[in-house]
């Protein structure tokens, strides 16, 4: 089993420039976030959602937009990238209220 | 709503000492509580949960925490750590929902280096 995987594993931005950062899970799970990390900061809900069909904003959703594409698909967009997006983003996925939550390797993002 | 509070960002210790990361949180509605380590550059994975039940948690790599209702804390243990215990940890909490799903709030993180 791959787990969660993300792809790209970095990416060098201009501010202005849009991207789309992939995700996908092969433990069938119901549920998918995705989470910014900061030096200092812990990790910070963006989007998530809770099935199919279902998104909903976390902590800090200004400048992300998502999409479920399907059970096994997340993918955040950054419309506009600014440099305060530079970051470290995870992805993961749980099956339910109580499960534990799976974490991608991550996506190393630079805006320049 | 929900918080976590990590007492220290940076713990040195050396190798085969005892070591405790503490955590507090707030919430005003039972919790289920977790711990997450993070190697370098690495994603995070899971040592232990307290969902309910024994208050004491055991995890993996030796690890355990104590959940304490009335100090509202979840603090981690090691009795004897290893140099590959260096990593960042993290607390988080996740407060019930109805609709099917979770969201952590997650601490700061505690860097814990271990030397020789």
């Amino acid at each position: 089993n791959a787990g969660v995987t993300q792809t790209p594993k970095f990416q060098v931005l201009k501010t202005g420039q849009s991207m789309t950062l992939q995700c996908a899970q092969d433990m069938n799970h119901n549920s998918m976030y995705w989470y910014r990390q900061d030096p200092g900061m812990g990790l910070r809900l963006i989007y998530y959602s809770a099935s199919e069909g279902t998104t909903d904003k976390g902590e800090v959703p200004n400048g992300y937009n998502v999409s479920r594409l399907n059970k096994r698909e997340f993918s955040l967009r950054l419309e506009s990238a600014a440099p305060s997006q530079t970051s470290v983003y995870f992805c993961a996925s749980s099956e339910g209220l109580t499960d534990t939550q799976y974490f991608g390797p991550g996506t190393r993002l630079t805006v320049l | 709503a929900q918080s976590v509070t990590q007492l220290d960002s940076q713990v040195p210790v050396f190798e085969e000492a005892p070591v405790e990361l503490r955590c507090n949180y707030s919430s005003s509605v039972s919790v289920y509580l977790f711990w997450y380590v993070q190697y370098p550059n690495q994603g995070l994975q899971l040592l232990l949960k307290y969902l309910s039940g024994s208050t004491l948690v055991k995890g993996i790599n030796g690890f355990e925490a104590e959940f304490n209702k009335s100090q509202t804390s979840f603090h981690l243990r090691k009795p004897s750590v290893h140099i590959s215990d260096t990593a960042e940890y993290f607390c988080a909490v996740s407060e019930g929902k109805n609709s099917g799903y979770s969201t952590l709030t997650f601490g700061k993180g505690t860097m814990l280096l271990v030397s020789p």
